[in-house]
């Protein structure tokens, strides 16, 4: 059974700042991984998606990479802004047609 | 081009009475998924549908049920509320069948029950 894990669960750092977000999953099958970011009560905005045969995806400042062999993603985030605060989320495409979501990382970014 | 609609974006009910939530995909997509949202519980998997018919399902009690229309827009039906179903509702879209385009989201219902 695939598990999605999250660390850490929340995070602060100062403007300016680059970061990164760790994604780990148990089963390497995968299909994709998909990281997300939502900010309070509101929908998931997709921000990066990774196909099984790709290792990394760019935008902006934002970097995702993928190894499937270790089973982790991250997400890094490059010179952190005070806008960036949100929470993010990893999701993984699976057989069967399923996508398992990790509980996410919360990031405050400090002016 | 028009993301993913789910209406209403908010919504109150009493206890032990019904609610219906709709979403309209991405015009082409087929794949419409629904998740719940909690505090505690995190994003949780309701169903999917995929070309009206339903894919996959989670591990919520029967009175959650849902179903899609030819056109793709998907509904989901809680019966006899309860006070624990009070969540943000989010529905997602996908236009290949095996999703490899991965997910759009909508904004979410967020349901308060009374």
């Amino acid at each position: 059974k695939q598990e999605v894990t999250q660390i850490p669960a929340a995070l602060s750092v100062p403007e300016g700042e680059n970061l990164v977000l760790n994604c780990s999953f148990t089963d390497s099958a995968i299909y994709n991984l998909q990281w997300f970011r939502q900010d309070p009560g509101k929908g998931l905005t997709s921000l990066l998606l990774i196909q099984s045969s790709q290792r990394e995806q760019t935008s902006g400042r934002l970097n995702a990479s993928l190894d499937k062999s270790s089973g982790r993603s991250t997400l890094y985030i490059a010179a952190s802004q005070p806008g960036d605060s949100a929470t993010y989320l990893c999701a993984v495409g699976t057989g069967g047609f399923k996508t398992i979501f990790g509980a996410g990382t919360r990031l405050f970014v400090k002016a | 081009k028009a993301g993913v609609t789910q209406t209403p974006r908010y919504l109150i009910k009493t206890r032990g009475q019904q609610v219906t939530l709709s979403c309209s995909p991405i015009s082409g997509h087929r794949s419409v998924s629904w998740y719940q949202q909690t505090p505690g519980q995190g994003l949780q998997f309701l169903f999917e549908y995929f070309s009206e018919t339903q894919r996959n399902k989670g591990n919520f009690p029967g009175r959650f049920s849902g179903r899609q229309f030819s056109n793709s827009r998907s509904e989901m039906n809680v019966s006899t509320l309860e006070l624990g179903d009070s969540a943000l509702y989010l529905c997602a879209s996908s236009l290949l069948v095996d999703r490899a385009d991965g997910y759009t989201f909508g904004s979410g219902t967020r349901l308060t029950v009374v």
